[in-house]
C-alpha cells in the first residue's frame, strides 16, 4: 500500500492569509485527490489533481480559492487562499491506482483560521 | 451526482453485532467502499464491493445489492476499539469517492 506524507499536520492561520499543504507519496500513483472534512461532517471531494495539467474541480470549489499543483506522479500541493474561519477543516490527500479499488488517505492537515 | 444515506449514530454492547445500513442513488456506479475513521485520524479502508453479495474479512463483512442501491457493514464480536465513525462511499470512477455523512458507532462495556 502507498505511504502518504502530508504536511503540515496542523496549523493556525490568520484570516486573509494563504496556506499550502503538501502531499508526498512513496511511489508513483495515477490518481491523486484532495478532500475537505468540515467539523463534525464527512469528507467532500474538492478536486482531482492531474499531473501536468490543471486540476478538475468539483461543484462548489474553484481554482482561485483552492489552487492545486501536481508536478509529478508522487507529489501534489493544495493551497487554501484568502482564508476565512469557514475554511477551518481537515484537508486530506488521497491516492489510488487505475484498476485498484482501494484509495489511501494521508493523515490530514487540521486547519484553524482565526 | 450521488445521494448517500446512513444512520447518524448506533450504540451496541461489547461482544455484540451491529449492522450499519447505507442506501445510495447514483448516476454512475463503480463500487462501494466502507471506511473506518477514529476521531482526529484519517479514514482507513475496510471493504470494497462492486458485485452483489457478501464480502467477509475477519470480524467485518460488507454486503451489496446494486438493484436496491443498498449496502450494509456488519461488525461482529464488537470491541471497544471499534468505537469510531464508519463511512459509506460510492465511486463512479477509480479513486474518486462520494461519502455519506458517516455513522458514529459507540461500543459500551
Amino acid at each position: 500500500s502507498a505511504v502518504i506524507s502530508q504536511k503540515p499536520s496542523r496549523d493556525i492561520c490568520q484570516r486573509g492569509t494563504s496556506l499550502t499543504i503538501q502531499c508526498q507519496v512513496d511511489s508513483q500513483v495515477t490518481m491523486m485527490f484532495w478532500y475537505r472534512q468540515q467539523p463534525g461532517q464527512s469528507l467532500t471531494l474538492i478536486a482531482t489533481a492531474n499531473q501536468g495539467s490543471e486540476a478538475t474541480y468539483e461543484s462548489g470549489f474553484v481554482i482561485d480559492k483552492f489552487p492545486i499543483s501536481r508536478p509529478n506522479l508522487t507529489f501534489s500541493t493544495l493551497t487554501v487562499s484568502n482564508m476565512s474561519p469557514e475554511d477551518s477543516s481537515i484537508y486530506l490527500c488521497s491516492v489510488s491506482e487505475t484498476g485498484e479499488a482501494e484509495a489511501f488517505f494521508g493523515q490530514g492537515t487540521r486547519l484553524t483560521v482565526v | 451526482g450521488q445521494n448517500i444515506d446512513q444512520p447518524t449514530e448506533m450504540t451496541a454492547t461489547e461482544g455484540a453485532i451491529v449492522q450499519i445500513n447505507c442506501t445510495y442513488q447514483t448516476s454512475g456506479f463503480n463500487g462501494l467502499f466502507w471506511y473506518q475513521q477514529h476521531a482526529g485520524e484519517a479514514p482507513t479502508f475496510l471493504s470494497y464491493n462492486v458485485l452483489d453479495g457478501l464480502e467477509e474479512k475477519g470480524r467485518f463483512s460488507s454486503f451489496l445489492s446494486r438493484s436496491k442501491g443498498y449496502s450494509y457493514l456488519l461488525l461482529k464480536e464488537l470491541q471497544m476499539k471499534d468505537s469510531a465513525s464508519y463511512l459509506c462511499a460510492v465511486t463512479d470512477s477509480w479513486g474518486k469517492l462520494q461519502f455519506g455523512a458517516g455513522t458514529q458507532v459507540v461500543v459500551t462495556p
